[in-house]
C-alpha cells in the first residue's frame, strides 16, 4: 500500500534554533517528492521538490534531503524565526496512474520567542 | 495562492441543508482538485477532475457531488449536509505536462471553513 508517514507529529522549538521533520515513504513507482508548508486556515504551498535522482534541494533556510535507497526524507529549518510556525506536509508522487499524490499527515510546528 | 479562489471562505449551516462550494482558478489548469482537511488526518481526496468532461471519485467520494461548469470552475456540493462533514475543504490545481519543472505541483486554494450544526 502506498503510504506517506511523518514524525514528529508535532513540535516546539525557541526562535533561532534548528529542527528536522522527517518523511518515511513507501510508494512505487516514484515519481518525486515535494515538502509543503501550510500556514493556519490557509493553502499549502510548495517549499521544495526532488525527484529520484536528487538528494538535497533549499530553499532559504530550508533545506531537504532524499535517500531513495531508504525511502526517506528529512526537511531541515535553520535559524527558525516565528513566522515558521505553521504544518509541514509531505507528499509524494506516482510515476504512473491517473491519480498521483500520496499525502502524509504533516508535522505541526510550533516555534517560541 | 490568488490564482485559485475559492467562495464561500467560511460557512455554517444546518444539518439536512444543500451547500456548495465553489473554486475558481486562473492558471489555465486542465487538472482539479478537492480535498477535505481534519486535525490528524491530513488531506484526504474527494473528487478530481482532468477535464471538463472527466470526474474522478477520491477515497471520501460519500455525501459530496462535483460539477465541472468550465475549465476554470469545479464545484463541490453537499446535498444533505451532516455534522460530520465539518471540516476544512481545498481546492487545488495542476498541470499534467512538466512545464518549468513544475512536476506536477499542486495549487491550493486558501480553503472553506465548512460548519454542520
Amino acid at each position: 500500500k502506498n503510504q506517506v508517514e511523518q514524525s514528529p507529529q508535532s513540535l516546539i522549538i525557541l526562535e533561532g534554533k534548528n529542527c528536522t521533520l522527517q518523511c518515511n515513504y513507501t510508494v512505487s513507482p516514484f515519481s518525486n517528492l515535494r515538502w509543503y508548508k501550510q500556514d493556519t486556515g490557509r493553502g499549502p504551498v510548495s517549499l521544495t521538490i526532488m525527484t529520484f535522482s536528487e538528494n538535497t534541494k533549499s530553499n532559504g533556510r530550508y533545506t531537504a534531503t532524499l535517500d531513495a535507497d531508504t525511502k526517506q526524507s528529512s526537511l531541515h529549518i535553520t535559524a527558525s524565526q516565528l513566522s515558521d510556525s505553521a504544518s509541514y506536509i509531505c507528499v509524494v508522487s506516482l510515476a504512473s496512474g491517473t491519480y498521483k499524490y500520496i499525502f502524509g499527515t504533516g508535522t505541526r510546528l510550533k516555534v517560541l520567542a | 495562492d490568488a490564482d485559485v479562489t475559492q467562495t464561500p471562505r467560511n460557512r455554517i449551516t444546518k444539518t439536512g441543508k444543500r451547500i456548495m462550494l465553489e473554486c475558481s482558478q486562473t492558471k489555465g489548469h486542465d487538472r482539479m482538485y478537492w480535498y477535505r482537511q481534519d486535525p490528524g488526518l491530513g488531506l484526504r481526496l474527494i473528487y478530481y477532475s482532468f477535464d471538463v468532461k472527466d470526474i474522478n471519485k477520491g477515497e471520501i467520494s460519500d455525501g459530496y457531488s462535483v460539477s465541472r461548469q468550465a475549465q476554470a470552475k469545479f464545484s463541490l456540493s453537499l446535498e444533505s449536509a451532516i455534522p460530520n462533514q465539518t471540516a476544512l475543504y481545498f481546492c487545488a490545481t495542476s498541470d499534467p505536462l512538466d512545464r518549468g519543472g513544475s512536476y506536477n505541483e499542486q495549487f491550493f486554494g486558501p480553503g472553506t471553513r465548512l460548519t454542520v450544526l
